[in-house]
Formats: structure tokens, C-alpha cells, sequence
């Protein structure tokens, strides 16, 4: 493998579900994100993880809880989300010093 | 704050014209980084070029270039004798490079770029 490598895929929960979504590099970096992308909005960060210590929450509801084990794996744990939490949900990393961040596929969530 | 504009929603062109993407940014910032990135239907975010703001040099990359103009803030992406496989949504994003852990990236809305064949 190589990259980011985000799955799911494509998950559809509903809204007392608790399900999680998993993230790996394999880029040897050191910070992992997750963003949120809606339709007809703009990526929206929600958390920042450097050295596997949060780094950043931009006022993320509770209902997501990220978990950063070490610096190769991020996780999001969902737990009774709402139909306006449906949207692309994509992981990044990069390497400190160089600060581009690379994308995985995303997972796309629907929320019934 | 930092913001990115790109004014562009949505584009059509034909194959093999040229096509160019706006991009204008704010900042206060003096130092500063400015990227592309290219999201197809996958759905995968695709870095394309990152520029310091002491490089005013424009790039070119194959059939893709970029312009660079600090005195108007903009960073503006070229791609020239366009093809079916350029069409994505395509991103300009600024980043401070004092905050070490990328939190402060801000994403432009995005350009919808449709190539016809």
C-alpha cells in the first residue's frame, strides 16, 4: 500500500449507529487530519494530530471522537450523528517541514 | 483571517482549448505558501504544486502552469490544450507556514472543470 488509505469506503449508518472510520499513510509523515467536505460547501478541517497528540478542534461536534494511536493510523469514531453529518469525510497527512498535505479517497458517509 | 477565492464555480471547454483557473487569496502574512490540488470523481484530493510567497517564478509542468502575482494575490493555474481526464474540481488553498501542523490550510470554494470531448 501506498499513500493515504482511508475505509470504508462508503458507509450509510443510522443515526443511533456507532461506526468508525479508519485512515493509514504510509508516507513516513508526521501530522494526520481530518476534513469534511459537504455538497456546495468548502473542506472544512475538523481535527489535527501531530505526534499523535491533538493538535487542533475546530469546534467539532461531540458526536465525533478521533483517536490518533500512532502516527501512521486515525481513526473517527461516530456515535449518533445526524442526516446534516452526511458528507465526504477525508484524512490527510503531511511531514511537518514541508506542509502540503497529501489526500486519501475518503469515505462517504450517509446518515439516514 | 486568510481567504481564498475563486470566483470560477463551474467551467466548460471543449478539448484541446486552453483554460485558465482564478485564484485570489488574503492574508496579512508575508510568508506564506499557496497550493493547487485536484479532487476527479474519485473523490481523492491530488497535490499539484505548492509556491512560497518569495517565488514569484512562474512553473510550468507539462501542460500545466501556473502565474504568480503578489501584486494582484493571485496564484492562477493554466492547462493548456485541455483533455476528458482534466476534468475535476480543482482547489487553491493558502497555508501559514508558522503554524507547523497545517491547521491553518484554508481550501477556495473550487472550480468545476468539464472537458468535452
Amino acid at each position: 500500500e501506498t499513500g493515504v488509505t482511508q475505509t470504508p469506503r462508503h458507509l450509510v449508518m443510522g443515526m443511533t449507529n456507532k461506526k468508525s472510520l479508519k485512515c493509514e499513510q504510509h508516507l513516513g509523515h508526521n501530522a494526520m487530519y481530518w476534513y469534511k467536505q459537504s455538497a456546495k460547501k468548502p473542506l472544512e478541517l475538523m481535527f489535527v494530530y501531530s505526534l499523535e497528540e491533538r493538535v487542533e478542534n475546530n469546534s467539532v461536534p461531540s458526536r465525533f471522537s478521533p483517536e490518533c494511536p500512532n502516527s501512521s493510523h486515525l481513526f473517527l469514531h461516530l456515535h449518533t450523528l445526524q442526516p446534516e453529518d452526511s458528507a465526504l469525510y477525508l484524512c490527510a497527512s503531511s511531514h511537518l517541514a514541508y506542509n502540503e498535505q497529501f489526500f486519501g479517497p475518503g469515505t462517504r458517509l450517509t446518515v439516514l | 483571517a486568510q481567504k481564498v477565492t475563486q470566483a470560477q464555480t463551474e467551467i466548460s471547454v471543449v478539448e484541446k482549448e486552453d483554460v485558465t483557473l482564478d485564484c485570489v487569496y488574503e492574508t496579512r502574512d508575508t510568508t506564506y505558501y499557496l497550493f493547487w490540488y485536484k479532487q476527479p470523481p474519485s473523490g481523492e484530493l491530488v497535490f499539484l504544486i505548492r509556491r512560497n510567497s518569495f517565488d514569484e517564478q512562474n512553473e510550468i509542468s507539462g501542460r500545466y502552469s501556473w502565474n504568480f502575482q503578489k501584486s494582484t494575490s493571485s496564484f492562477n493555474f493554466t492547462i493548456t490544450a485541455s483533455q476528458v481526464v482534466d476534468s475535476a474540481v480543482y482547489f487553491c488553498a493558502l497555508s501559514d507556514p508558522r503554524y507547523n501542523y497545517g491547521q491553518n490550510f484554508v481550501f477556495g470554494p473550487g472550480t468545476r472543470l468539464s472537458v468535452l470531448p
